[in-house]
């Protein structure tokens, strides 16, 4: 399956502070997906990316499918507290090939914010 | 109305024993998958079943097997547990080969 680098690792941020994280991929990818994990709880689906420059939001999340379809970017504007958790881009295993092989996944951005 | 729902939410066995999670989703989906997530939080694809047809991570042991009585479901079946097989597991359904996933809860298996 594919390799996909997420950056930061962490991020320690104040409450209202915009928030960026990435990811890169050597390959190509056609669907980049965003998801939120909560402690205890399993990763939800924030945003799904499927054509190369796309730029979507939901709510105070913007995210973009990279013009060279090797990567993606997740915005959070004005954090709050509810926002932290663990950020996972994810793409088809292989890439440019439909889910059914189910999804590769990023290490992870874990979002950390103080008051 | 739970979309994927997982049961139990925690298991703890001994090493050697056999177990079994159970997975179940009422979006009228096709496709089911199970993922395991390590201590480090990351996420790797076990298995991914339709009706159709089984496709099998290659890193995963054949002590693991995945069991599907009909569409809804998609248990998984661990024989001879390990230490090593401590970890959450996460049980994920789409529509057809759709990259959207839908997820379950998690199981966290702590083998002693």
């Amino acid at each position: 399956g594919q390799q996909l680098n997420q950056s930061p690792q962490s991020m320690f941020i104040q409450e209202g502070e915009d928030v960026s994280m990435n990811c890169t991929s050597s390959s190509i990818f056609n669907t980049w997906l965003w998801y939120k994990q909560d402690p205890g709880e399993g990763p939800v689906l924030l945003i799904a990316l499927y054509k190369a420059g796309e730029l979507t939001s939901n709510g105070r999340l913007t995210a973009q499918f990279g013009i060279t379809r090797k990567d993606s970017f997740l915005n959070i504007s004005a954090s709050i507290p509810s926002d932290v958790g663990i950020y996972f881009c994810a793409g088809p295993v292989r890439g440019s090939g439909g889910g059914a092989d189910g999804l590769t996944f990023g290490k992870g951005t874990h979002l950390i914010i103080q008051p | 109305d739970t979309a994927v729902s997982q049961t139990p939410k925690y298991l703890v066995t001994q090493m050697g024993n056999d177990k079994s999670i159970k997975c179940e989703q009422n979006l009228g989906h096709d496709t089911m998958y199970w993922y395991k997530q390590d201590s480090k939080k990351f996420l790797k694809i076990m298995f991914s079943y339709n009706n159709k047809e089984l496709i099998i991570n290659e890193t995963v042991p054949n002590r693991f097997s995945p069991k599907s009585p009909d569409k809804a479901h998609l248990n998984l079946h661990i024989n001879s547990l390990e230490l090593g097989d401590s970890a959450v597991y996460f049980c994920a359904s789409s529509r057809g080969s759709y990259n959207e996933q839908f997820f379950g809860p998690g199981t966290r298996l702590t083998v002693l």
